[in-house]
C-alpha cells in the first residue's frame, strides 16, 4: 500500500524568504506521479505542481520546484520567495502509475499536511 | 468554465437522516471522486468513476454510495448519517487525455452530523 509522510505540522517563515516543506513516500511501484496541492484558509485544492517517478529534472512552476530524490523516496516542495499569500496547508500526494489507467482510476493518496504562515 | 461544482456548501444533518452530495463538472473529464477530509488531516478518497456507469470503492468507502448515469454528474449519498461522518467533503474530476492528470477539486462541503 502507498503511503505519503509530512512530518512537519506547522511552520513559520519569513517574507521574501525560502521554504522547503518535506514530504516522503512509499511505494513499491516503479511508476508512480506526485503531487503538491496548497489549501489556503478558503478551503478549496489548488493544484501546484508534479513530478513523473521517471522524470531526470527536477519539476519546477513559477516560485514552485520540486526536490525529487528518488533513492530516499522524497518530493520536497520548495517555496521561493515567499509571499503572505502562502500562508496555507500544502498537501503532498501520490498516484499509482504515470497516467490514470482506466481501469485503476486516478487515485491519489495524500500525506497529512503541512501548514504554512508567512511573517511579514 | 465552471469546473468543478458541489452543493450544499454546508449541511447539518441528525443522526440517521440521509442525503446527498450533489457534484458536476463541465470539463467533459472522463475521471471522478470523492474524497473526506477529517480536521488536521489529508484527503482520503471515498468512491470514484472512470467514466458513466462505471464506478468503484476508495479507501473509506462504508455508508456511502454512489452513481454515475452521465458524464457531468458525480452524486454521493449518505445512507445514514452517523457522526463519524462529520467531514469536509471533496469531488475531484481529471481527464485521461491531458497530462499530468491533475485532479480539478470543488470548493468543497462542511457536514455536520449531531
Amino acid at each position: 500500500a502507498q503511503k505519503i509522510t509530512q512530518t512537519q505540522p506547522g511552520m513559520f517563515v519569513q517574507e521574501k524568504e525560502a521554504v522547503t516543506l518535506d514530504c516522503t513516500y512509499d511505494t513499491s511501484d516503479q511508476s508512480y506521479g506526485l503531487f503538491w496541492y496548497k489549501q489556503p484558509s478558503s478551503g478549496e485544492m489548488i493544484f501546484l505542481i508534479y513530478q513523473g517517478s521517471y522524470d531526470e529534472q527536477n519539476a519546477t512552476e513559477g516560485r514552485y520546484s520540486l526536490n525529487f530524490q528518488k533513492a530516499r523516496k522524497s518530493a520536497n516542495l520548495v517555496i521561493s520567495a515567499s509571499q503572505l499569500g502562502d500562508s496555507a496547508m500544502y498537501f503532498c500526494a501520490m498516484r499509482e502509475g504515470l497516467s490514470p489507467i482506466k481501469a485503476a482510476g486516478n487515485k491519489l493518496t495524500f500525506g497529512g499536511g503541512t501548514r504554512v504562515l508567512v511573517k511579514p | 468554465n465552471a469546473g468543478v461544482t458541489q452543493t450544499p456548501k454546508f449541511q447539518v444533518l441528525k443522526t440517521g437522516q440521509s442525503m446527498t452530495l450533489q457534484c458536476a463538472q463541465d470539463m467533459n473529464h472522463e475521471y471522478m471522486s470523492w474524497y473526506r477530509q477529517d480536521p488536521g488531516m489529508g484527503l482520503r478518497l471515498i468512491h470514484y468513476s472512470v467514466g458513466a456507469g462505471i464506478t468503484d470503492q476508495g479507501e473509506v468507502p462504508n455508508g456511502y454510495n454512489v452513481s454515475r448515469s452521465t458524464t457531468e454528474d458525480f452524486p454521493l449519498r449518505l445512507l445514514s448519517a452517523a457522526p463519524s461522518q462529520t467531514s469536509v467533503y471533496f469531488c475531484a474530476s481529471s481527464a485521461y487525455r491531458v497530462g499530468p492528470y491533475e485532479q480539478y477539486f470543488g470548493p468543497g462541503t462542511r457536514l455536520t452530523v449531531t
